[in-house]
């Protein structure tokens, strides 16, 4: 039973240029969240997705940053013109169920490096 | 501080040893969840621990949770230099739809 899948694990970007980032989820699970990590720190919560809907968006930047979980194929993390302050890890997590009380499972994440 | 808050920031043990973790927040929870993260790598949860709950093993692992006092523990007993890694705490408090990371203790385990 595969695990939560992110692709690409590494990407480079130069300022200005658009960034997607994906995430399939668990097989069976159609709650997946976004989380980004700066470096030497914990993760910070994105926005938190179920199919075709954004549940919760509290966490996103107001501008340049998008996320959406169509009813077929993978979730997208979207970032546009990218600055060097989004370098960072985007792990992408998903879980069977609403996330309180439940365990959440972690992809491997996507790092991002703005050059 | 943060809500989930690790102390100390780093620790540095010899193999053998055990290693003990602490984590406060500031609000009530539902629950309390701590996951290791090796260099690049993603999270791996460890356990969780209810608020109705005080203590919890897994193996090697043993978290404790005081509600009164807002903080848990993680020990992990006869290290290994595989334990190596960050260890972050992540608060769920019920009513939010996410978890709240601390930023985490880096354990280094001395073969």
């Amino acid at each position: 039973n595969a695990g939560v899948m992110q692709n690409p694990r590494h990407l480079v970007r130069r300022r200005g240029q658009e960034a997607r980032l994906r995430c399939s989820p668990m097989k069976g699970h159609s709650h997946v969240y976004w989380y980004r990590q700066l470096p030497e720190e914990g993760l910070k919560f994105m926005v938190y997705l179920q199919k075709e809907n954004i549940i919760d968006e509290s966490g996103m930047p107001k501008e340049r940053f998008s996320a959406e979980f169509p009813k077929e194929g993978p979730s997208i993390l979207r970032i546009q013109q990218v600055v060097r302050g989004d370098s960072a890890a985007y792990f992408c997590a998903s879980s069977p169920d609403r996330p309180s009380g439940n365990t959440i499972y972690f992809g491997e994440g996507s790092w991002l490096t703005v050059v | 501080s943060q809500q989930g808050e690790e102390d100390p920031q780093a620790l540095s043990i010899q193999e053998g040893e055990n290693a003990t973790m602490n984590c406060s927040y500031k609000t009530s929870i539902n629950n309390l969840q701590w996951y290791r993260q090796n260099s690049g790598r993603g999270l791996v949860h460890l356990i969780l621990i209810r608020s109705n709950e005080r203590e919890k093993h897994s193996g090697r692992l043993r978290v404790t949770l005081d509600t009164s006092k807002k903080s848990s523990s993680l020990l992990i007993t006869a290290s290994r230099a595989a334990d190596t890694a960050s260890y972050f705490c992540a608060t769920d408090t019920g009513s939010a739809r996410q978890l709240t990371f601390g930023s985490g203790t880096q354990l280094t385990v001395l073969p």
